[in-house]
């Protein structure tokens, strides 16, 4: 099925450096989403964009919706070892319809 | 945590046999929409339900089937299992017209099924 193009797949850091990871799409999106997944759980949602442009916070996560709507970003600042798993994006077309996700990128912090 | 749970937690089945997974959504919330994870994969929607009713579908076969009940609550029903079908099976619940704050796709903690 179709997936988001996620990147990087996995990132290797130490603590307390910032993070950056992006999304792609070939078609648009009216909202993007971004959701962390530990292992053995669900993915838990971190931030949602709705505006073309937006950028959103939440304490060291900032995220932003492109302004093409093909493209989101995620950035996490001073990272710590419970920042660890995988992030996932995801964009959904409207209210009410399916979320299509990236392959998610894979987060490891060396304390 | 999500008020939405998932059961049951894990499951193993032989090919060929029927499984039924289910889940409860979260208060306020009328929308279900089942994903199936594959390990090391992004989840895949398979379909949502609205209204008691089937709202939209991923790309699987009509022998993966839901029902959703008055409670909003909802089963996603798998026939004539296969080994491919081994997978987290994530459900997520949300208001049909989302887009603002608390309307999102929030899932459950996921079915673990394996196919042998």
């Amino acid at each position: 099925g179709q997936q988001l193009n996620q990147s990087p797949q996995s990132m290797f850091i130490q603590e307390g450096e910032d993070v950056s990871m992006n999304c792609t799409s070939s078609s648009i999106f009216n909202t993007w989403l971004w959701y962390k997944q530990d292992p053995g759980e669900g993915p838990v949602l971190l931030i949602a964009l709705y505006k073309a442009g937006e950028l959103t916070s939440n304490g060291r996560l900032t995220a932003q919706f492109g302004i093409t709507r093909k493209d989101s970003f995620l950035n996490i600042s001073a990272s710590i070892p419970s920042d660890v798993g995988i992030y996932f994006c995801a964009g959904q077309l409207g209210a009410g319809n399916m979320l299509t996700f990236g392959g998610g990128t894979r987060l490891m912090v060396k304390p | 945590e999500t008020g939405v749970t998932q059961s049951p937690t894990h499951l193993i089945k032989t090919r060929g046999q029927q499984v039924t997974l289910r889940c409860s959504s979260q208060s306020g919330h009328n929308t279900v929409s089942w994903y199936q994870q594959a390990l090391g994969q992004g989840p895949q929607f398979i379909f949502q339900y609205y209204r008691e009713e089937e709202n939209g579908r991923g790309n699987f076969p009509p022998r993966f089937s839901g029902l959703q009940f008055p409670n909003y609550s909802s089963e996603l029903n798998v026939n004539a299992l296969e080994l491919d079908d081994s997978a987290l099976y994530l459900c997520a619940s949300s208001c049909y017209f989302s887009g603002r704050a608390g309307c999102e796709q929030y899932f459950g903690p996921g079915t673990r099924l394996t196919v042998t």
